[in-house]
């Protein structure tokens, strides 16, 4: 069965820092991966996603991810934090020939520090 | 252009009553699909459509059902509410696997 898990509920960073979110999935077949965010009171927003190609997707706001096959990672990069990137981000795979149901982490809040 | 919106944004039921929440959208998406969003558990599918007039289940789809008669609007229904379900609900619609729109959410309290 599909699975993705978020390692670290909470992440802190000062501004300025590099922003590292983990996600690791579980997947028999290709899948297609995706980060969202959430701004407190909101829908979810794409940041960005891998579907096929370049394993190196890069998204809004400065954000980038590795699809890495041989770890089923996809973690979520920035290179220097704002203190507007605060907020919930949430991993999630789908894959084909499953009505593009997504499956998503539990997600990680990111604090940054002034 | 609207996107995907909900209506209500807000409720609060009493146990066992009942309530349908609409979700729109004007993007022409073939998929929809509502999920629910409980602290610390991600967001759970509860049912989706492939298409007009058809639906099926999710990950969590007891004490819901829906209703696809429009491709446009994908209803959820709450037959007879329980405290359990108090949760946000949100609505996605997608016209492939690419990406899925996400509507801003409804937030139900059920006393």
């Amino acid at each position: 069965a599909q699975s993705v898990t978020q390692l670290g509920s909470h992440v802190s960073v000062s501004e300025g820092a590099l922003v590292l979110l983990r996600c690791n999935y579980s997947s028999s077949v290709p899948p297609y991966l995706f980060w969202y965010v959430q701004y407190p009171n909101q829908g979810l927003q794409l940041l960005l996603k891998y579907t096929t190609g370049a394993t190196l997707v890069k998204g809004i706001n400065g954000f980038e991810a590795e699809f890495k096959k041989s770890e089923t990672s996809f973690h979520l990069t920035k290179p220097s934090a704002h203190m507007s990137d605060a907020a919930e981000y949430f991993c999630a795979v789908t894959w084909m020939d499953s009505s593009y149901k997504l499956i998503f982490g539990s997600g990680t809040r990111l604090l940054v520090r002034p | 252009n609207a996107g995907v919106t909900q209506t209500p944004k807000f409720r609060v039921l009493k146990t066992g009553q009942s309530m349908t929440l609409l979700c729109a959208q004007d993007m022409n998406h073939e998929y929809m699909y509502w999920y629910r969003q409980d602290p610390g558990m991600g967001l759970r599918l509860i049912h989706y459509s492939v298409g007009e007039g058809t639906t099926a289940k999710g990950e969590v789809p007891d004490g819901y059902n829906v209703s696809r008669l429009k491709k446009q609007n994908f209803l959820l229904g709450l037959e007879s509410a329980a405290p359990s379900q108090t949760s946000v609900y949100f609505c996605a619609s997608s016209l492939s696997g690419n990406e899925q729109f996400f509507g801003p959410g409804t937030r139900l309290t059920v006393l």
